[in-house]
């Protein structure tokens, strides 16, 4: 079943804006994360976090945990055209056990 | 990273037919693999999980005799559509596991019964 949440469901930016994508998830979890998928395409990852960590950059991605909250926010700065996809967050626990994925965020960015 | 093939990237079959997507981790050994499944503007729901050696683990409402999953060694996990009807087209996508945190998935298979 599905665990995490995505809000918004759909973002429509600028391009040079920020995007802001939240998860909300139900249970403990070892670790969180994102990930973009175009339309029809496979799955890119984007990035970790991990339960002991709070952020984590990478390039123009910022992605921040609160486990006691059990959400997650997922930031895009300075929005390109080639951003638009759509982004889930996924929860795991250890490498054998199965993601769980959040229905998603479909980001347009409009140059 | 690790690389995951699937193949073939994109089916065709007729309703009735059976339909073979292989899963393969080429240059790790997977000891656990998953299948997923997309349909449209959806998210991917997990279907089953395929240890090298043992029968798959199928989620609740996963027919485990209409999806055939064959995991024979470490680095090929293969499901197998049987008798495939129309609302068995979807986008069907493996994940690989090396014991690490993540997950290694595959670029998708698109399934069409006509």
């Amino acid at each position: 079943s599905q665990q995490g949440e995505e809000d918004p469901q759909a973002l429509s930016i600028q391009e040079g804006e920020n995007a802001t994508m939240n998860c909300s998830y139900k249970t403990s979890i070892n670790n969180l994360q994102w990930y973009r998928q175009n339309s029809g395409r496979g799955l890119v990852h984007l990035i970790l976090i991990r339960s002991n960590e709070r952020e984590k950059h990478s390039g123009r991605l910022r992605v921040t945990l609160d486990t006691s909250k059990k959400s997650s926010s997922l930031l895009i700065t300075a929005s390109r055209a080639a951003d638009t996809a759509s982004y889930f967050c996924a929860t795991g626990n250890s490498g054998n056990t199965p993601l769980v994925f959040g229905k998603g965020t479909r980001l347009s960015v409009i140059a | 990273g690790a690389v995951v093939s699937q193949h073939p990237s994109r089916v065709i079959c007729k309703s009735g037919t059976s339909v073979k997507i292989e899963c393969r981790s080429l240059d790790f050994q997977a000891t656990t693999m998953f299948w997923y499944r997309q349909f449209p503007k959806q998210s991917l729901m997990l279907m089953a999980t395929s240890n090298e050696g043992s029968k798959a683990t199928y989620e609740q409402g996963v027919e485990k005799d209409k999806f055939l999953i064959n995991h024979a060694s470490l680095t090929l996990s293969t499901l197998t559509v049987t008798s495939a009807h129309p609302e068995d087209s979807s986008f069907y996508i493996c994940s690989a596991s090396s014991l690490s945190y993540e997950q290694y998935f595959g670029p998708g298979t698109r399934l069409t019964v006509t």
